[in-house]
């Protein structure tokens, strides 16, 4: 268990709508990273936060949007999906290391229909 | 861009066998961690190397950081099907504080 917790665990939903995942860091991590995995692409990142603040942007789309609250959650909103959104969404949080090592939630699998 | 590039893409064998994966690049990375991803999880740390030319090893896992800090290497010794997985090196830039991950080598271990 590493301690990072994603919900939901599994999606599905119809092409045009929107969905929210989200996620709860490990307990004192402030940072909190968005990936997307699919088969053909691997392990892309999407965006971090530190402590609230966006600290570095991926390869997100537009139609995708990120927050992290006061409490340190974060939430990842997609919207207008497309089938091509069909994939894994991890969350991972790390710590004050300088070595960057990252600790990941179970993903949220989502199918776009 | 840093781009990893992970050889070989898919490595299916039996039960006892030994194997290297590669991870290479034409940059110089910070330091380069090492992930293990079973189905239907997210990836787990397996082993974080900093020094060029340094060896970790993880009871039959072996790590290596190339030393010139561009490539790395994971070897495993008796393989068991409690390896099998997706094995996922990512290189760390310090100045950005850039973590690029390499698209895996898929592990599957017979028994």
């Amino acid at each position: 268990d590493s301690g990072v917790t994603q919900t939901p665990k599994h999606l599905i939903t119809a092409t045009g709508q929107r969905v929210t995942l989200r996620c709860s860091p490990r307990s004192g991590d402030l940072s909190v990273y968005w990936y997307q995995q699919s088969l053909d692409q691997g392990l892309q990142f999407l965006i971090q936060y530190y402590n609230g603040e966006e600290r570095a942007k991926g390869n997100i789309l537009e139609r995708f949007s990120a927050q992290q609250f006061p409490d340190l959650h974060s939430e990842l909103n997609l919207s207008s999906l497309e089938l091509g959104d069909s994939a894994l969404y991890f969350c991972a949080s790390s710590g004050q290391s300088n070595t960057g090592e990252l600790f990941f939630g179970e993903g949220s699998r989502l199918t776009v229909l | 861009t840093q781009l990893l590039e992970q050889s070989p893409q898919f490595l299916s064998i039996q039960e006892g066998e030994n194997l290297t994966v590669y991870c290479n690049s034409s940059s110089v990375f910070s330091s380069l961690q090492w992930y293990r991803q079973e189905p239907g999880e997210g990836p787990v740390l397996l082993v974080t190397v900093v020094t060029g030319g340094e060896v970790k090893k993880l009871k039959r896992l072996t790590f290596q950081f190339g030393d010139a800090r561009k490539d790395s290497s994971l070897h495993i010794t008796a393989a068991q099907p409690g390896d099998t997985g997706l094995y996922l090196c990512a290189g760390l830039v310090y100045s950005n504080y850039k973590l690029t991950f390499g698209k895996g080598t898929l592990l599957t271990v017979n028994p």
